[in-house]
């Protein structure tokens, strides 16, 4: 049983390429979010997916775009990376988005952009 | 902002003694996660304690929740080497989907 599973685990990036981070849960669950760590920040909710085909804003979402692509699937994807969005992300999911339930992580991504 | 906050930031303790860490939050909410998270990986969860709770117990992990102060604290008894981590606090959004995370306690266990 995997989890959830996110790949890459590293990219590098120049300014201005694109690219798209994938998760997949096997779990079976309605919510998956994805989430940025910077050193000393915490981390911060950039997408979520509160059930197959929503998607929702997070507190920092300018400059990505998120696709519910079915119930295991929720990708993150930078149309143009800027150095700002140099970070470590993370994907999560939960059984429902109630908010009484743990929410399940994988390894994250560590995206360095030059 | 509903983000808790984590206290202290870092921790150095010997093996077998006990940690404790503090969060605070800002506004009311129906429940408080700790997760810990090791070197390099993602967040596990630990343990959930829900607003009319006062303490809560898992193995060597204590927390305790105090609704008028807006504080939780987790305790780790008889602390191992494997305990070294960082340790996040979680709170529900008034929605429910969305998680503020604090910026949490780094705790570093010397064997």
């Amino acid at each position: 049983n995997a989890g959830v599973t996110q790949t890459p685990k590293f990219q590098v990036l120049k300014t201005g390429q694109s690219m798209t981070l994938q998760c997949a849960q096997d779990m079976n669950h309605n919510s998956m979010y994805w989430y940025r760590q910077d050193p000393g920040m915490g981390l911060r909710l950039i997408y979520y997916s509160a059930s197959e085909g929503t998607t929702d804003k997070g507190e920092v979402p300018n400059g990505y775009n998120v696709s519910r692509l079915n119930k295991r699937e929720f990708s993150l994807r930078l149309e143009s990376a800027a150095p700002s969005q140099t970070s470590v992300y993370f994907c999560a999911s939960s059984e429902q988005g109630t908010g009484s339930q743990p929410q399940h992580f994988g390894d994250g991504t560590r995206l360095s952009i030059l | 902002s509903q983000q808790g906050e984590e206290d202290p930031q870092a921790l150095s303790i010997q093996e077998g003694e006990n940690a404790t860490m503090n969060c605070s939050y800002k506004t009311s909410i129906n429940n408080l996660q700790w997760y810990r998270q090791n070197s390099g990986r993602g967040l596990v969860h630990l343990i959930l304690i829900r607003s009319n709770e006062r303490e809560k117990h898992s193995g060597r992990l204590r927390v305790t929740l105090d609704t008028s102060k807006k504080s939780s604290s987790l305790l780790i008894t008889a602390s191992r080497a494997a305990d070294t981590a960082s340790y996040f606090c979680a709170t529900p959004q008034y929605n429910f989907n969305k998680f503020y995370f604090g910026s949490g306690t780094k705790l570093n266990v010397k064997p």
